[in-house]
């Protein structure tokens, strides 16, 4: 049961390259969100998705672009990376609202903007 | 939207004694407090939750207290020992839309002297 993945797990961009980060879930999963985490700081949330073809804005949005065509998979979309997005991406998933089940983190993306 | 604060942001404790990290959240709907552990480098991970309609869940030398009235809730570690050595994020069910997402804390560094 390989969980949370996330691909890739380092990447170093330019400024205005475009990427994606994958992130696959093999819990059957109806919840899918994604986070940012900075140095020092909490996770932000940037995007969630509560089923296939549902997405809905986190609270850093700005920048991103997210898709969820099918169940398993919830990728994040940076169009014209910045610096502001050097950051560590994590991916989670819960089989419900976090507020009923335990949400799992993929083993995160760390992401320089250079 | 919901905002939690934690606090300290570092915690330095003798191996054996016990330790106590606080969060304070803002959004009165909020009825689910997850504690993640966090080691360096890796991914956030589950270690307790509670939700609103308890004030007191244990699991072993872990145990967590909620106070609904003050909007605050609290991590407690007993016989810490070196690897607890971790940052540890608290988090609050935030409510929009139609899925729920975690706002987090800071973190706190909690180092375990021996």
């Amino acid at each position: 049961n390989a969980g949370v993945t996330q691909t890739p797990k380092f990447r170093i961009l330019k400024i205005g390259q475009s990427m994606t980060l994958q992130c696959a879930q093999d819990m059957n999963h109806n919840y899918m969100y994604w986070y940012r985490q900075d140095p020092g700081m909490g996770l932000k949330l940037i995007y969630y998705s509560v089923g296939a073809g549902i997405t809905d804005k986190g609270e850093v949005p700005n920048g991103y672009n997210v898709s969820r065509s099918t169940t398993e998979d919830f990728p994040l979309r940076l169009e014209l990376a910045a610096p502001s997005q050097t950051s560590v991406y994590f991916c989670a998933s819960s089989y419900s609202a976090v507020g009923n089940t335990e949400a799992f983190f993929g083993q995160g993306t760390r992401l320089t903007v250079v | 939207g919901e905002n939690v604060e934690q606090h300290p942001s570092t915690l330095s404790v003798q191996e054996g004694d016990s330790a106590v990290i606080k969060c304070t959240y803002s959004d009165s709907a909020s009825n689910y407090f997850p504690w993640y552990k966090q080691e360096l480098g890796k991914r956030p991970q589950l270690i307790i939750d509670i939700r609103s309609n308890v004030g007191e869940k244990k699991d072993q030398r872990i145990a967590v207290t909620l106070n609904k009235t003050a909007k605050h809730f609290s991590l407690h570690i007993t016989e810490t020992q070196p690897e607890d050595s971790a940052v540890y994020f608290c988090a609050a069910m935030y409510s929009g839309g139609g899925a729920d997402g975690l706002t987090f804390g800071k973190g706190t560094h909690l180092i375990i002297q021996p």
